[in-house]
């Protein structure tokens, strides 16, 4: 089955820096990458995700990449804020009709004002 | 994006007995999921609730132990049976509106079996 890696386990930055949290997959038939945010005692909420066909995507202070050779995608995180701070984890659907994801074992992201 | 909400958002249980956990969906939606997520861990999928027949289990998750309903396209259940402390944990739905939207989660509910 798809095995997913995720790095770092825990970052802590100061408030105003960037911050990188990066994933890797096994299976190259992985077509959709969602990034979800988790805040203590709620569900994860999608804040961006990439297609296959897509290398980049950016909304606002958050981007996405994504390298189907080397199968890694990266979450960035410009200008952090305090209101950042939460459990970050990446997921992969890889392929099919089931639409399953498979997750990373999370980022708890720390923002230092 | 839909709204989905779960109930009950917490619970204290007895083991031996069994919780039953709702999934309600603002809108109609494709596929719904199970996730187990125990204290400060990942997502683990539990199943897929399909619509009208019986759900689909993954590796190491049991019909018996997890029963799971589905009877339209807004609504499921899943039931946690003969509950012992390993059971404590977050169990999350989530749904997608078709095959290629996003997935969308409830806020969960966190169980602690004593």
């Amino acid at each position: 089955g798809e095995n997913v890696e995720q790095h770092p386990s825990t970052l802590s930055v100061q408030e105003g820096d960037s911050a990188v949290i990066k994933c890797t997959y096994s299976d190259s038939a992985s077509n959709y990458f969602p990034w979800y945010k988790q805040e203590l005692g709620k569900g994860p909420q999608l804040i961006i995700d990439i297609r296959s066909n897509v290398g980049e995507k950016k909304d606002q202070r958050i981007a996405v990449t994504l390298n189907k050779t080397a199968k890694h995608f990266s979450l960035h995180i410009t200008e952090t804020q305090p209101e950042d701070s939460a459990v970050y984890f990446c997921a992969v659907h890889h392929g099919g009709s089931n639409y399953k994801l498979t997750f990373g074992k999370g980022t708890l992201l720390t923002v230092n004002p | 994006s839909a709204v989905i909400s779960q109930k009950p958002s917490r619970d204290i249980c007895q083991r031996g007995t069994s919780l039953t956990i709702q999934c309600q969906v603002d809108s109609q939606v494709t596929m719904m999921f199970w996730y187990r997520q125990q204290p400060g861990q990942s997502l683990t999928l539990i199943a897929t609730a399909n619509q009208g027949s019986e759900a689909t289990y993954e590796s190491g998750f049991v019909i018996d132990k997890f029963p799971i309903s589905r009877p339209n396209l807004t609504f499921s259940t899943l039931t946690v049976s003969n509950m012992s402390p390993e059971d404590s944990s977050i169990y999350l739905c989530s749904g997608n509106r078709d095959l290629n939207t996003e997935a969308f989660f409830g806020q969960g509910t966190r169980l602690t079996v004593v």
